[in-house]
């Protein structure tokens, strides 16, 4: 079983470029989100979805973006790469609403220079 | 403003001491608290508490919740190496889709 997918698992961009981390669920869960995870900050949620074509910002959405046009595909985007995005990120899914267990991916390792 | 925090953010023990990890919130619509433990990648899922006063065990690991103090503590016994990782506190809110994170709490059990 698949599960939560993430790649790539490692990425070093240069500041002002841009990629897309891709994350993808087998599960038919219709809710994903989009974690980072920094020192000491616990995970913050970034963006997540709660069904295809419907998105919307989290705690820390600022230079990301996301979209949402398969129930199993949510990738995330950094258009301009900051150092201050140099982080973990974590894709997460469900099966919609609270009660339900959450399932992360591996997680991608992506250091800005 | 919803909160969750955890204590200590870091710890060290021997190899078969014992370890209480905290974990306090306030947050609104309270429907679970839930323990995560993080090694290299990926949180696993350790417990998902939602009544107070009820133990919940796995082998050496165990947790509880008090709804009226607002808090939950993870008492981990006869600490192993294998139980260095980052323990990770979330709450879950009735109606919303999001788990809300502590800051997690670093153990480190040297031999």
């Amino acid at each position: 079983n698949a599960g939560v997918t993430q790649t790539p698992k490692f990425q070093v961009l240069k500041t002002g470029q841009s990629m897309t981390l891709q994350c993808a669920q087998d599960m038919n869960h219709e809710y994903m989100s989009w974690y980072r995870q920094d020192p000491g900050m616990g995970l913050r949620l970034i963006h997540y979805s709660v069904g295809a074509g419907i998105t919307d910002q989290g705690e820390v959405p600022n230079g990301y973006n996301v979209s949402r046009s398969t129930t199993e595909d949510f990738p995330l985007r950094l258009l301009s790469a900051a150092p201050s995005q140099t982080s973990v990120y974590f894709c997460a899914s469900r099966r919609g609403g609270s009660g339900n267990t959450i399932y992360f991916g591996e997680g991608s390792w992506l250091t800005v220079v | 403003e919803d909160k969750v925090v955890q204590s200590p953010l870091s710890l060290v023990v021997h190899e078969g001491d014992t370890v209480t990890l905290n974990c306090s919130y306030e947050v609104t619509n309270f429907r679970s608290l839930l323990w995560y433990k993080q090694e290299k990648k990926a949180p696993t899922f350790l417990f998902m508490l939602t009544s107070s006063g009820i133990e919940k065990k796995s082998g050496r690991l165990s947790s509880i919740l008090d709804k009226k103090e607002l808090f939950s503590i993870l008492n981990i016994t006869a600490t192993q190496t294998g139980d260095s990782a980052i323990y990770l506190c979330a709450v879950d809110q009735t109606g919303a889709n999001n788990l809300f994170f502590g800051t997690g709490t670093r153990l480190t059990v040297i031999p």
